[in-house]
């Protein structure tokens, strides 16, 4: 049973550079949202996704892209790494939001990313 | 918009010593509340989640919560604390706005367990 599986764990980038986090769940969940975690700040909504073809933008988006177009996976994109986002990212999925609150959210072990 | 507030950023307590880590919420008619704990190097896995009755929530590996509607209040207790508890715990709000819940996070609380 994989839950929420992310790739890769570690990355190193340098400025300017773009690349794609990989998230996959295989529980079916429609719902699913990145956050970063930064020391002594908690964790941070960047977007999240209520279910495929549907994105929106959380508390800190700039600098990143979702796209969601199959239920399975929700890639993050960085279009041109800066060194403020140097952070862990960690993908997680819940069943639904739609009319049922207070669902568990499922998370993956996270991305270290660190931009020189 | 919900927020929390987890007053302790670090908690050092002794084994088989008691702990409580405190959370505020801000007031809203109905909430829904959430303790995450996320163990060295690891994702983050649901403790516990109140949701409505009981004010006393019971989670996994001996945690339990009380849900405090007075006092805006949601703290995490343990009575007796093993090294394996070392790890940080973030206490979250249900948001729901715009038609989708969303999770706030606090800014966690440091539990180290020593021996």
């Amino acid at each position: 049973n994989a839950g929420v599986t992310q790739t890769p764990k570690f990355q190193v980038l340098k400025t300017g550079q773009s690349m794609t986090l990989q998230c996959a769940q295989d529980m079916n969940h429609e719902y699913m949202s990145w956050y970063r975690q930064d020391p002594g700040m908690g964790l941070r909504l960047i977007h999240y996704s209520v279910g495929a073809g549907i994105t929106d933008q959380g508390e800190v988006p700039n600098g990143y892209n979702v796209s969601r177009s199959t239920t399975e996976d929700f890639p993050l994109r960085l279009l041109s790494a800066a060194p403020s986002q140097t952070s862990v990212y960690f993908c997680a999925s819940s069943l639904s939001t739609r009319g049922l609150l207070g669902t568990e959210a499922f998370f993956g072990q996270g991305t270290r990313l660190t931009v020189v | 918009a919900q927020s929390v507030t987890q007053l302790d950023s670090q908690v050092p307590v002794f084994e088989e010593a008691p702990v409580e880590l405190r959370c505020n919420y801000s007031s809203s008619v109905s909430v829904y509340l959430f303790w995450y704990v996320q163990y060295p190097n690891q994702g983050l896995q649901l403790l516990l989640k109140y949701l409505s009755g009981s004010t006393l929530v019971k989670g996994i590996n001996g945690f339990e919560a009380e849900f405090n509607k007075s006092q805006t209040s949601f703290h995490l207790r343990k009575p007796s604390v093993h090294i394996s508890d070392t790890a940080e715990y973030f206490c979250a709000v249900s948001d729901y706005q715009g038609g989708s819940e969303k999770l706030v996070f606090g800014k966690g609380t440091k539990l180290t367990v020593n021996p």
